[in-house]
């Protein structure tokens, strides 16, 4: 059965200080994977989403950035954090074939507060 | 684009009682609808999915929903909750063959009281 893992669970980080949030996959191949931040009291914004290795696409202009290095692994990065950056970071995958690679399976998240 | 609403923002009930929750749609041509649950600190877990057939879905937890293109609705109901319901729930759309971009609704938190 397919699992995604995100750490760490909670963050704490000062404000200007660097990000770097990990998503894994297992138990499937060339995932679309996505990245999505839930600020407090409000619904999920797709930040970043990829269908392969390297092919990355954003949804949103920001400070934040996301890379995949490897097929089943998902980064979101922040050169410089900033207090607006707190929220919670949610994770997902989708199948990438058709007929499936509608339906998307979201990891545990990221609790992340900038101070 | 595709849009999604849910009304009511926060839905009190009593344990044992029938719930509804509300969810509407805008889209130009064929989507995907989805139910989604949150417990606290969690991630989201698929409740439920309409992809094509029966516009009558059941999902986990004695959760269903019905598909109404006319209406442009999917709502969500229980026939009789338990406190361990509680949570926010999400409804989410999808273009169909997109598969890249599901655009949730602001969510609606269930509230059990015993």
């Amino acid at each position: 059965s397919q699992t995604i893992h995100q750490w760490p669970a909670t963050l704490v980080q000062p404000v200007g200080s660097p990000l770097s949030l990990e998503c894994t996959v297992e138990g499937t191949s060339n995932p679309n994977l996505y990245w999505y931040r839930q600020a407090a009291g409000r619904g999920l914004q797709l930040l970043f989403y990829s269908v392969g290795i390297g092919q990355i696409s954003s949804e949103v202009p920001q400070n934040l950035s996301a890379s995949r290095p490897q097929d089943r692994q998902f980064i979101l990065s922040s050169k410089k954090l900033l207090l607006s950056d707190s929220g919670f970071y949610l994770c997902a995958w989708s199948y990438g074939l058709a007929g499936e690679r509608d339906t998307q399976y979201f990891g545990p998240g990221t609790r992340l507060t900038v101070l | 684009a595709q849009s999604v609403t849910q009304l009511d923002s926060q839905v009190p009930v009593f344990e044992e009682a029938p719930v509804e929750l509300r969810c509407n749609y805008s889209s130009s041509v064929s989507v995907y609808l989805f139910w989604y649950v949150q417990y606290p600190n969690q991630g989201l877990q698929l409740l439920l999915k309409y992809l094509s057939g029966s516009t009558l879905v059941k999902g986990i937890n004695g959760f269903e929903a019905e598909f109404n293109k006319s209406q442009t609705s999917f709502h969500l109901r229980k026939p009789s909750v338990h406190i361990s319901d509680t949570a926010e729930y999400f409804c989410a759309v999808t273009l169909r063959g997109s598969g890249d971009k599901l655009t949730f609704g602001t969510g609606t938190r269930l509230a059990v009281r015993p």
